[in-house]
């Protein structure tokens, strides 16, 4: 089947601007996972979805980024006012449930911010 | 704090040969998984194989094989028979009870023909 779809798959926008970055997990994946990848950081890890609840948004790195999960499916990761430092590649990953702990990626978004 | 360290940024082997990436980790938890993704320039994050670390035996998937030394927190990976396709990025990573993925800074492999 289809796997981990991500749009856009590269945004340019201007300091200060919202952007919007979307994840369609593999059908029936439950969980679903938001990470981070920049040069000076590597990878680390966002936020978490169990069906459309985040338990842990421990790694959203501030109150400018935010992010949804509906019908259990799509989800939406949002930064507000966005700064030169937000620059990098959101990666998202699906997994069938939290314990079966074998995630499938998407391709990424590839953020610049001028 | 969970950890994950790969001490070689950089690395080549020649064509069918073999190449071995070091990744060491830390943590207190008694149930966790390991992982070694691939990223080939298509920046595409591609699962290698898994290991979970209440089994002893060593995980293999065709050319690709694990070395994990639970004591040592030692968890390296083997390809073997090298092929042009294997260069990419190699990142070493661990998964605890809470799931969210601990990475390492990543392995640059450069398959050369």
């Amino acid at each position: 089947g289809a796997g981990v779809s991500q749009s856009p798959s590269n945004k340019v926008t201007e300091k200060g601007k919202d952007v919007e970055l979307r994840c369609d997990p593999i059908s029936g994946h439950t969980a679903l996972y938001w990470y981070r990848q920049s040069l000076g950081q590597g990878l680390e890890f966002l936020i978490y979805f169990q069906g459309n609840s985040a338990p842990d948004k421990s790694g959203l790195p501030s109150d400018r980024f935010s992010a949804e999960r509906t019908g259990g499916s799509v989800s939406t990761l949002t930064i507000q006012r966005t700064q030169q430092e937000d620059s990098a590649v959101y990666l998202c990953a699906s997994d069938r449930t939290l314990d079966t702990i074998e995630q499938f990626f998407g391709p990424g978004t590839r953020l610049t911010v001028l | 704090a969970q950890t994950v360290t790969q001490s070689q940024p950089e690395m080549s082997v020649q064509e069918a040969e073999t190449v071995t990436l070091s990744c060491t980790y830390d943590t207190s938890e008694n149930n966790y998984y390991l992982f070694w993704y691939k990223q080939p320039p298509s920046r595409q994050m591609i699962l290698v194989i898994r290991q979970e670390a209440y089994k002893q035996q060593n995980a293999t998937e065709n050319r690709f094989s694990v070395n994990f030394q639970k004591a040592a927190k030692s968890f390296s990976l083997k390809i073997s028979d090298s092929q042009l396709g294997d260069t990419a990025m190699y990142f070493c990573a661990l998964a605890g009870n809470n799931r969210k993925l601990i990475w390492g800074l990543g392995t640059s492999l450069a398959v050369n023909p």
